[in-house]
């Protein structure tokens, strides 16, 4: 049962932009987490939204989370060349988390 | 460094054949998790744990068995390899508390049944 769905499913932008990606979801939630994936490896945990919590940063992350609209968005601040990857949103808690599609970030020199 | 060890990066099997796919991790976490990763279709939960000999199946155990006789290690067997199990298989562990931890990945193992 796929829970998260990121929009969009591919983003492309210029160095030193800020990159923005959205996630929504259809059952209520404990958390939302986001992971980042690099070609052809293992998922890395980026960062996890409490449904209590509205707002959280890390580095050069900022999540939001709107708990009456289903749905959280990932901005990553003056994206560099290493940024790109794959970014999914998995919402969880007691149960297994469960993962939407992704989005394909494409950061250009 | 923590880690969850994937024991193959890439591994060919024939049809058929008995697959034994091994995941270690290093952090003492109660669980544990079995995701195989598709184009189009995302992650997918195969099986998990919460303990030591105790399993769950996830949304897509047929065609696939675990076992979890150590608390650091579980493996997931092909019992009988198809060509529609070529996959990306990714290992996952988290701690007890489910509700304050991400997971902690493998690197993932990239199977092709022939």
């Amino acid at each position: 049962s796929q829970q998260g769905e990121e929009d969009p499913q591919a983003l492309s932008i210029q160095e030193g932009e800020n990159a923005t990606m959205n996630c929504s979801y259809k059952t209520s939630i404990n958390n939302l987490q986001w992971y980042r994936q690099n070609s052809g490896r293992g998922l890395v945990h980026l960062i996890l939204i409490r449904s209590n919590e509205r707002e959280k940063h890390s580095g050069r992350l900022r999540v939001t989370l709107d708990t009456s609209k289903k749905s959280s968005s990932l901005l990553i601040t003056a994206s560099r060349a290493a940024d790109t990857a794959s970014y999914f949103c998995a919402t969880g808690g007691n149960t297994p988390l469960v993962f939407g599609k992704g989005t394909r970030l494409s950061v250009i020199a | 460094d923590v880690k969850v060890t994937q024991s193959s990066r890439y591994l060919v099997k024939r049809t058929g054949e008995k697959v034994f796919l091994e995941c270690v991790q290093d952090m003492d976490h109660e669980n544990m998790f079995w995701y195989r990763q598709d184009p189009g279709l995302g992650l997918r939960l195969i099986y998990f744990s919460y303990d030591v000999k105790m399993k769950e199946k996830g949304d897509i155990p047929e065609g696939y068995s675990v076992s979890r006789e150590k608390k650091e290690r579980f493996s997931l067997i092909l019992e009988s390899a198809s060509t529609n199990q070529t996959s990306m298989y990714l290992c996952a562990s988290s701690p007890t508390d489910r509700t304050s931890y991400g997971y902690t990945f493998g690197s993932g193992t990239r199977l092709t049944v022939v």
